[in-house]
């Protein structure tokens, strides 16, 4: 069976220092991957997602950026971390015909 | 552009008592349609999905939910709530593709409290 891992589960940070947040999955390949923020524990904002390695294709410009290195990994990253860079970070994976699953997220504090 | 629309951002339902969580969503061609619970500081998890077929999908812990394509709807149903099913609900689409990339629009959530 499939399954998504990410962690940290909680992370509190410094402003300016750097970020790097970690999504893998198994049982699958070639999976679609995601990385969504949710603030104030409501919309879900799509930051990046990613059909294959190497290929990232951003939503919103900011602050972060993401990598695939591997088929089945994919990395959320800062170089300096802002305030406004708070909140519930979620990663998934698709395929065409399951939908999407989830990640348990990662709770960032920017301090 | 695909889109989803959830008109309240909070249901109170008595439990025992029926509930019902609205969506209406539009997409261009045949929809995809999920809806999915977030518990608190967790992911979101899956509790039903339509493709094709029945207009009424069933899923997870009992809840079901009823596509109405001319009103381009797919509401959230259970008949008989329980203090558990308090959570955050997502209703989400997708055009129905068989290319791949079904990046997914997710709606903004609807709370939903459940009180004895």
């Amino acid at each position: 069976s499939q399954t998504i891992h990410q962690w940290p589960a909680t992370l509190v940070q410094p402003v300016g220092s750097p970020l790097s947040l970690e999504c893998t999955v198994e049982g699958t390949s070639n999976p679609n991957l995601y990385w969504y923020r949710q603030a104030a524990g409501r919309g879900l904002q799509l930051l990046f997602y990613s059909v294959g390695i190497g290929q990232i294709s951003s939503e919103v410009p900011q602050n972060l950026s993401a990598s695939r290195p591997q088929d089945r990994q994919f990395i959320l990253s800062s170089k300096k971390l802002l305030l406004s860079d708070s909140g519930f970070y979620l990663c998934a994976w698709s395929d065409r015909f399951y939908g999407y699953t989830f990640g348990s997220g990662t709770r960032l504090t920017v301090v | 552009a695909q889109s989803v629309a959830q008109p309240e951002d909070q249901v109170n339902v008595a439990e025992g008592n029926p509930l019902t969580v609205k969506c209406t969503y539009s997409v261009s061609g045949n929809p995809y349609l999920f809806w999915y619970v977030q518990y608190p500081n967790r992911g979101l998890q899956f509790l039903l999905k339509y493709i094709t077929g029945d207009n009424l999908v069933k899923g997870s812990y009992g809840f079901e939910a009823e596509f109405n394509k001319s009103q381009t709807s797919f509401h959230l149903k259970k008949p008989s709530a329980l203090v558990s099913d308090s959570a955050l609900y997502f209703c989400a689409v997708s055009p129905l593709r068989t290319g791949g990339g079904n990046k997914l629009t997710f709606g903004t959530g609807t709370q939903l409290k459940v009180e004895l």
